[in-house]
């Protein structure tokens, strides 16, 4: 079945740094890849959508120049947290759907713990 | 815009026996799809069955069975056989059957399933 990765699983930075969070898709080419953050016990909330080879689409209320998103390939997208605080603390998930797919299935990566302390 | 709901935040069911989650949801259009995932406590969304709105036949996938009202946009999960693995948090999604940005997954709160023993 279809594969997605992400990078890193979990990861602690400092207040101020920047973050980079992978998402790959391992089996098949992504033309469309999706990140989402969920805190806990909640639903996901859809930061954007990234296309291979053009600008992210980023929903209403989330910066785009905080969460830098690069879709530089079929198999990759990152999603950079710029100046990190801790109330960027959350759980993030990524999604990609497959090129040439009808569009019924989007496979989801394992999600990444991001800690901002 | 679509909506989806859930608005029984949990529930709980005895192992063995059957449990129905629900869900509803609005739209304009007539083409869709209708997910339901599944996340563990590993925080893997996990795709547990898929309904495409023109087909009249309600899905089926093992123990997981949906009915699917299109007149009443009401989908519902039925879990017979409840098993321990079930407990999870469980999300209803919708998804236009149209490629491009509106591809995205609108997904409702999500509900918490757990199984007695």
């Amino acid at each position: 079945g279809a594969v997605v990765s992400q990078h890193p699983s979990r990861v602690i930075c400092k207040s101020g740094t920047s973050v980079k969070i992978e998402c790959r898709s391992l089996d098949f080419q992504a033309t469309t890849m999706f990140w989402y953050r969920q805190f806990p016990k909640q639903s996901l909330m859809l930061m954007a959508t990234s296309n291979e080879g053009s600008k992210a689409t980023y929903e209403q209320g989330v910066e785009k120049d905080k969460f830098l998103i690069n879709h530089a390939s079929l198999t990759l997208s990152t999603l950079t947290v710029t100046s990190a605080h801790p109330e960027d603390s959350s759980f993030y998930i990524c999604s990609a759907r497959k090129a040439g797919n009808s569009g019924n299935t989007i496979y989801f990566g394992e999600g990444s713990w991001l800690t901002v302390v | 815009a679509q909506t989806v709901t859930q608005s029984q935040p949990e529930m709980s069911v005895q192992e063995a026996e059957t449990v129905t989650l629900s869900c509803t949801y609005d739209t304009s259009e007539s083409d869709y799809y209708l997910f339901w995932y599944k996340q563990p406590p590993s925080r893997q969304m996990i795709l547990v069955i898929r309904q495409e709105a023109y087909k009249q036949q309600n899905a089926t996938e093992n123990r997981f069975s949906v009915n699917f009202q299109k007149a009443a946009k009401s989908f519902s999960l039925k879990i017979s056989d409840s098993q321990l693995g079930d407990a999870a948090m469980y999300f209803c999604a919708y998804r236009s059957f149209h490629t491009g940005a509106n591809s995205k997954l609108t997904f409702g709160k999500g509900i918490t399933l757990s199984v007695r023993p």
